[in-house]
């Protein structure tokens, strides 16, 4: 069973501050990773995709990617209350599985005002 | 506006009844997948089709049957064989940038 993992939290940050989001995945053969985010309540919205080594920044967000260590993280900078919600880190499948998408269990993040 | 559009909203379920959640999407997009999600969990799938009358069981397809008639219309079946079917259950289709959800229906057995 292939797994994608993250830190459970929650994660708590000041508003203003960075907020670091972790997440680590079995699958060598995964190509695509996104970060999801979630209100309570609410179906997840994707912010970020990620499919190359590196960064990939968007306004606030900046995803990180580095295969070697099967790792992806998601910096928001600045963080804002409004960002408080659970981040859904999700890698794709390998071979014929390329198409489905192995989420982790979520982040709650909080940034307090 | 395209998108998906899953109905209802909020449904209840008696012990021993069968209850079908609708999923229908006009982003012409072929794969479309069913993900059940419990409190403090993650998605986990359930069934997914990549064309139009195929489909495949994911993760925990167990007490629960779907179709795929049309391009933009995947309906999930929980049957009275799932045991314990109280959670938020999402649709999704996937482009190239990922998966598109709709809004999801919340299922709770009375």
């Amino acid at each position: 069973q292939k797994e994608v993992e993250q830190n459970s939290g929650p994660l708590s940050v000041p508003e203003g501050a960075i907020a670091s989001l972790n997440c680590t995945y079995s699958d060598r053969g995964s190509q695509s990773f996104f970060w999801y985010r979630q209100y309570s309540g609410k179906s997840p919205e994707l912010i970020m995709s990620i499919y190359s080594n590196g960064d990939k920044e968007d306004g606030r967000f900046t995803a990180q990617l580095n295969k070697a260590s099967q790792y992806v993280s998601l910096l928001i900078r600045d963080s804002q209350p409004s960002d408080s919600a659970t981040y859904l880190c999700a890698a794709n499948g390998s071979g014929g599985s390329n198409y489905k998408l192995t989420f982790g269990k979520g982040t709650l993040l909080t940034v307090n005002p | 506006d395209g998108g998906i559009t899953q109905s209802p909203k909020y449904l209840f379920r008696k012990e021993g009844q069968n209850v079908t959640l609708s999923c229908e999407q006009n982003l012409n997009h072929d794969a479309m997948y069913w993900y059940r999600q419990d409190p403090g969990q993650g998605l986990r799938l359930i069934y997914y089709s990549q064309i139009v009358n195929d489909f495949q069981k994911g993760d925990i397809a167990e007490g629960y049957s779907v179709s795929r008639e049309k391009k933009e219309s995947f309906p999930l079946t929980v049957t009275s064989a799932q045991k314990n079917p109280t959670a938020f259950y999402l649709c999704a289709s996937m482009h190239r940038a990922g998966y598109t959800f709709g809004s999801g229906t919340r299922l709770t057995v009375v």
